[in-house]
């Protein structure tokens, strides 16, 4: 069965420090990774995603994330974090073995960033 | 490129009432997606149409719920004898074919209050 886990239901940073954001899979097989953010009264909105090749994805507005096959991890990282990264943050899977292409989601990150 | 959209975005209803959402996916995309989002947890999977072929279903689409595609375009997701327990975003997402292992749009998501 696949899952997702976000260990940590809120991160909280200060605006031009980094942060991470954590996040560990299960799957049956090799995974595609994703990671989306969701702002108040919106739909998820796509960030980056792995799916084969160098460890470290870049992906939209400065996050980047690392893959890490052997500790089943993908987290999510920004070098300095704005205050307008405050939002809910979703990590996904996909089953590379499926044509079907649903996701599995992990429960988010709420992230707040402040000033 | 207009976005996925979604309407209506609010919808309260009395227990037992019939609903009816819709989704219009990115143009061209030819597969599109159900999920529910409750609170305090990550979006869930509910269904998925590739044109107007629906190719899979969730074990949470009891036999109240119902998602057609007509005509490969837009979509409707009906909720029969609404109870509490549905009350969820519902969203909707499009992924294009000509992407290999295409990310999935979401749509802003529909409210679902059952009272």
């Amino acid at each position: 069965a696949q899952s997702v886990a976000q260990p940590e239901d809120q991160v909280n940073v200060a605006e031009g420090n980094p942060l991470t954001v954590k996040c560990t899979y299960s799957v049956s097989g090799n995974p595609y990774l994703f990671w989306y953010v969701q702002y108040p009264n919106r739909g998820l909105q796509f960030l980056l995603k792995y799916i084969t090749g160098d460890n470290l994805v870049k992906g939209s507005y400065g996050f980047e994330a690392e893959f890490n096959k052997s500790q089943t991890s993908f987290h999510l990282k920004k070098p300095s974090a704005l205050v307008s990264d405050s939002a809910l943050y979703f990590c996904a899977v996909r089953d590379r073995g499926s044509t079907l292409g649903r996701l599995y989601f992990g429960r988010g990150t709420q992230l707040t960033v402040w000033p | 490129d207009t976005g996925v959209s979604q309407d209506p975005r609010h919808k309260i209803t009395k227990r037992g009432q019939n609903v009816t959402f819709r989704c219009d996916p990115i143009s061209e995309h030819n597969r599109l997606y159900w999920y529910r989002q409750t609170l305090g947890q990550g979006p869930e999977f509910l269904t998925y149409f590739q044109n107007e072929a629906q190719l899979e279903k969730s074990r949470l689409l009891s036999d109240r719920f119902s998602a057609e595609r007509p005509k490969g375009s837009f979509s409707t997701l009906e909720i029969q004898r609404t109870e509490q327990g549905d009350s969820a975003m519902y969203l909707c997402a499009s992924s294009d074919p000509g992407l290999a292992f295409h990310e999935q749009y979401f749509g802003p998501g529909t409210r679902l209050t059952v009272t």
